[in-house]
């Protein structure tokens, strides 16, 4: 099945020491998001790459940084995480921008900042 | 700038029961798509149902609809003979026309009774 996958699933880091968490997908999408999500709280974009094109969210902060090598992959590097940065990070992907199309999530990586 | 309401943080529900899950949005575009999705407590992000802003009818899909009124820019989720497994996080989201951004809502914890 097409689907969107996210590794690893559970991720555990010291404080200051730099992370990459990976989302694949094989839905062939143009579209590449990663979110934020704190507990009990909405997903917050960070950014996105619409095809090469890199959107970076104006309050995201920038020890985040993304790289996309090609359609199916996208990383996201924490340069220096804090405890504050321990959180559930979402990929998700859609075909296009249009606003009657649905993204398709990962299941998240689970990040611990110890 | 777009803004999605959930009033309930948290619902009950009885097994086999119907529930309303309760969204208002504010836009000033006239093209715009809603969205459902279910967060169990596993973290995925499951896409449930859409809904487009020049759509007529309502959106069905399985035991999920929607209830869209557009004058009051509502949108509310109704799951019909609810089961043990809808326990979960609801987020109503919106994408407005040719945005890369989808802005979800705080979200409702949905709990479903035996």
């Amino acid at each position: 099945d097409a689907m969107v996958i996210q590794n690893p699933r559970y991720q555990v880091t010291q404080f200051g020491k730099p992370v990459t968490l990976s989302c694949s997908q094989t839905l062939n999408h143009n579209v590449m998001y990663w979110y934020q999500q704190k507990s009990s709280q909405a997903p917050k974009l960070l950014f996105h790459y619409y095809d090469k094109d890199f959107n970076n969210e104006a309050d995201t902060p920038d020890n985040f940084q993304s790289r996309r090598p090609n359609t199916s992959f996208c990383f996201l590097d924490i340069r220096s995480p804090g405890l504050g940065d321990a959180a559930m990070y979402l990929c998700a992907t859609s075909p296009q921008i249009f606003r009657d199309q649905p993204q398709h999530f990962g299941d998240g990586t689970r990040l611990s900042i110890l | 700038a777009q803004k999605i309401t959930q009033t309930q943080p948290g619902m009950f529900v009885q097994e086999k029961e119907a529930v309303t899950l309760d969204c208002t949005y504010d836009t000033s575009d006239q093209s715009y798509g809603l969205f459902w999705y279910k967060q169990p407590s596993s973290g995925e992000m499951i896409f449930l149902i859409y809904q487009g802003s020049y759509d007529e009818q309502n959106a069905t899909e399985g035991r999920y609809s929607l209830n869209f009124q557009k004058a009051r820019k509502s949108a509310n989720l109704v799951i019909s003979a609810s089961q043990l497994g809808d326990s979960a996080m609801y987020f109503c989201a919106m994408r407005e026309h040719n945005n890369n951004d989808m802005r979800f809502g705080a979200g409702t914890r949905l709990t479903v009774k035996p």
